[in-house]
């Protein structure tokens, strides 16, 4: 079936500098691949998302190219912010159903 | 209204009593999602509606656990006989519509965060 492997956090970085959370994927069919962020207290929000192949999401500085060769749609940020510390949660959603299947998320913490 | 509104948004019961939550979705989002997040773990798929009608039930962990829908709007997850496992943040999201290209992305709730002591 479909599944979504994150990198297990937490992550700890300073701020300004550079980020990567992996994320790889088994899918049958073309999804969609997104990245949602939730932060304290909050529900989940959509970052970015790509629809198909060699498509790259981006949104607020953060940036994931869909890889299909690889399987795999890693989140980047070139500089980090305290306002960043959050979980950020992989998802895909196959093309042929209406589920999202999450990642378990990874817990990043900046700090100042 | 202008996001998806979910209430309460704590909720303490005693094991054995029943719980009910509330998802108030964007207006006119058809597809109305309930999602459970424990701690540790990813968001585990509860239901699913389109309209009023659930296609897909299949997440619901027991027969405790109930869902509907009215009006093509709001929807109720019912939880009975609350166990200590039942603790967590249920999420409820909807999305614009569902389809084949259903690649817009959900918006989520805030959450329930249910604690059975």
């Amino acid at each position: 079936g479909n599944s979504v492997t994150q990198m297990e956090g937490p992550v700890t970085l300073s701020e300004e500098a550079f980020l990567t959370i992996n994320c790889t994927y088994t899918a049958t069919g073309y999804p969609s691949l997104f990245w949602y962020v939730q932060y304290p207290g909050e529900g989940l929000q959509l970052l970015l998302k790509a629809t198909k192949a060699d498509d790259k999401g981006s949104n607020k500085g953060f940036e994931a190219t869909y890889r299909k060769e690889t399987t795999s749609f890693h989140l980047e940020k070139g500089s980090v912010q305290v306002s960043d510390s959050a979980v950020y949660f992989c998802a895909l959603s196959d093309q042929g159903t209406y589920k999202y299947i999450f990642g378990t998320g990874t817990r990043l913490k900046v700090l100042a | 209204g202008a996001g998806v509104s979910q209430s309460p948004s704590n909720k303490v019961t005693e094991k054995g009593k029943d719980v009910e939550l509330r998802c108030d979705p964007i207006s006119g989002h058809t597809a109305l999602y309930w999602y459970r997040q424990s701690l540790g773990q990813g968001l585990e798929f509860l239901i699913y509606f389109q309209g009023n009608s659930a296609p897909d039930k299949s997440g619901l962990p027991s027969d405790r656990f109930s869902a509907e829908r009215t009006g093509g709007s709001v929807s109720t997850l019912t939880i009975q006989r609350t166990q200590q496992e039942d603790s967590a943040v249920y999420l409820c999201a909807s999305s614009p519509r569902q389809g084949p290209n259903h690649n817009y992305g959900y918006t989520f709730g805030s959450g329930t965060r249910l604690t059975v002591v």
